[in-house]
């Protein structure tokens, strides 16, 4: 299993202002990703952090707003640039260690843009 | 368009009373299937993970069961409890691809005593 630590657990910003949550895994893994979860919504995945490279970001995001980086194979952060109240919502760090195998997450940090 | 939906979208009942979850997907090729507890404000927790040829994994009360054919699964909770009150998110992987986790919506239960 992998036990993750994402911080902050919650923050309220000034739109245009940005914001970095970080994520720290207990042990290394292979794949770490991050998603935003809207109230009432499912997850929608952002990216992937692949370690010494530029994340890959699915299609309706990108780098400039969501900057990504992945030192090592046991942490990563994700920043949320020139915030909006629209990107207020629930972001969630996730591990992956195979392709049957958990994927476990990270507690997620509440964002509130306002 | 690969897709998982689940139902019903929300639910209640009463503690110690059992109850099913649906999810129906469409995704393809298919790798395997997850259940996953999402607790409110915070991540979700796998329950089970199924493959093609798994038909029904348990996990105490927990009860999962899939047909690849129909590309159907169920959750059946037995006995429920307080604690069980939570979303509970279908999750269905691609084969191929590590990222492609396709999520449903969830379905919300509320026990109540």
């Amino acid at each position: 299993s992998a036990v993750i630590s994402q911080k902050p657990s919650r923050d309220i910003c000034q739109r245009g202002t940005s914001l970095t949550i970080q994520c720290q895994v207990d042990s290394q893994v292979t794949m770490m990703f991050w998603y935003r979860q809207q109230p009432g919504q499912s997850l929608t995945l952002i990216a992937t952090a692949n370690q010494g490279s530029e994340a890959t970001y699915e299609s309706g995001f990108v780098i400039d707003k969501f900057p990504i980086s992945r030192p090592n194979l046991t942490f990563s952060t994700l920043t949320v640039s020139n915030m909006s109240p629209e990107d207020s919502s629930i972001y969630l760090c996730s591990v992956l260690q195979g392709p049957n195998t958990e994927a476990f997450f990270g507690q997620g940090t509440r964002l509130t843009v306002v | 368009k690969n897709q998982v939906e689940q139902s019903p979208q929300s639910l209640i009942i009463l503690e110690g009373k059992n109850c099913t979850l649906q999810c129906n997907y469409t995704v393809s090729p298919f790798s395997n299937l997850r259940w996953y507890k999402q607790d409110t404000g915070r991540g979700p927790v796998s329950l089970t993970i199924m493959t093609f040829s798994e038909n029904t994994k348990s996990n105490g009360r927990y009860t999962a069961t899939l047909d690849a054919d129909t590309k159907q699964s169920s959750l059946h909770i037995t006995a429920s409890q307080l604690s069980d009150s939570a979303s509970y998110i279908c999750v269905v992987r691609e084969s191929g691809g590590y990222n492609k986790l396709i999520f449903g919506a969830g379905t919300r239960l509320a026990v109540h005593p």
